[in-house]
């Protein structure tokens, strides 16, 4: 069974930096692109980045102005997203998806930035 | 970016009643587009892929077709299991879009 446990989340404020992490298993992960993807209930679905099976290749949302780094560690399963600067719209619940096509979705961890 | 066009953005419908839900892409997106369900403080599940594949375990009842820029996902009969929140998302190119969702409500 493919598990995708998103954690890191929580409240910060605005200026403040975060960490996310996506554990996952049940599927070959060192072969599976990986994105992160944000949920607000005004905004809905917002694609944040997404990274090759080996790192090769790294995609972000030209929204994030740089401000956002993922990665992922092959040996631990793990997926990750450094968010520098955050802002208040930065709120939302963050999801890491598997694939190319994003075929298994974890839960998402929330994320509130608020002074 | 591709903006993808999603209709109705809710509805409301009976058990039984045949659903059907459509996005529009904005330019050419081959057929890479998936249908996903959601409910409240689940994750999104994939129901269709490739645009007219059922993913494995899905009820036969819902189906996808798609026609140039037009996808559409039909639910041929509403079950009590399948009110949620709907949505097409395109993955042809990064950053991937999405539609902004239907809720599909009992009626």
């Amino acid at each position: 069974e493919v598990q995708l446990v998103e954690s890191g989340g929580g409240l910060v404020k605005p200026g403040e930096s975060l960490t996310l992490s996506c554990a996952a298993s049940g599927f070959t992960f060192r072969t599976s692109s990986m994105s992160w993807v944000r949920q607000t209930p005004g905004k809905g679905l917002e694609w944040v980045s997404a990274i090759t099976s080996s790192s090769n290749y790294i995609y972000y949302a030209d929204s994030l102005k740089g401000r956002f780094t993922i990665s992922r560690d092959n040996a631990k399963n793990a997926l990750y997203l450094h968010m520098n600067s955050l802002r208040a719209e930065d709120t939302a619940l963050y999801h890491c998806a598997v694939g190319g096509d994003g075929i298994y979705w974890g839960q998402g961890t929330l994320v509130t930035v608020s002074s | 970016d591709i903006q993808m066009t999603q209709s109705p953005s809710s509805l409301s419908a009976s058990v039984g009643d045949r659903v059907t839900i459509t996005c529009r892409a904005s330019q050419d997106i081959r057929n890479d587009l998936g249908w996903f369900q959601q409910k409240p403080g689940k994750p999104p599940k994939r129901l269709i892929y490739g645009a007219t594949s059922l993913q494995s375990g899905v009820p036969p009842r819902f189906s996808g077709s798609a026609s140039g820029t037009e996808f559409t996902l039909t639910i041929s009969s509403l079950q009590p299991e399948d009110f949620a929140t709907y949505f097409c998302l395109q993955h042809d190119i990064y950053p991937w879009t999405f539609g902004q969702g239907t809720k599909v409500e009992i009626k």
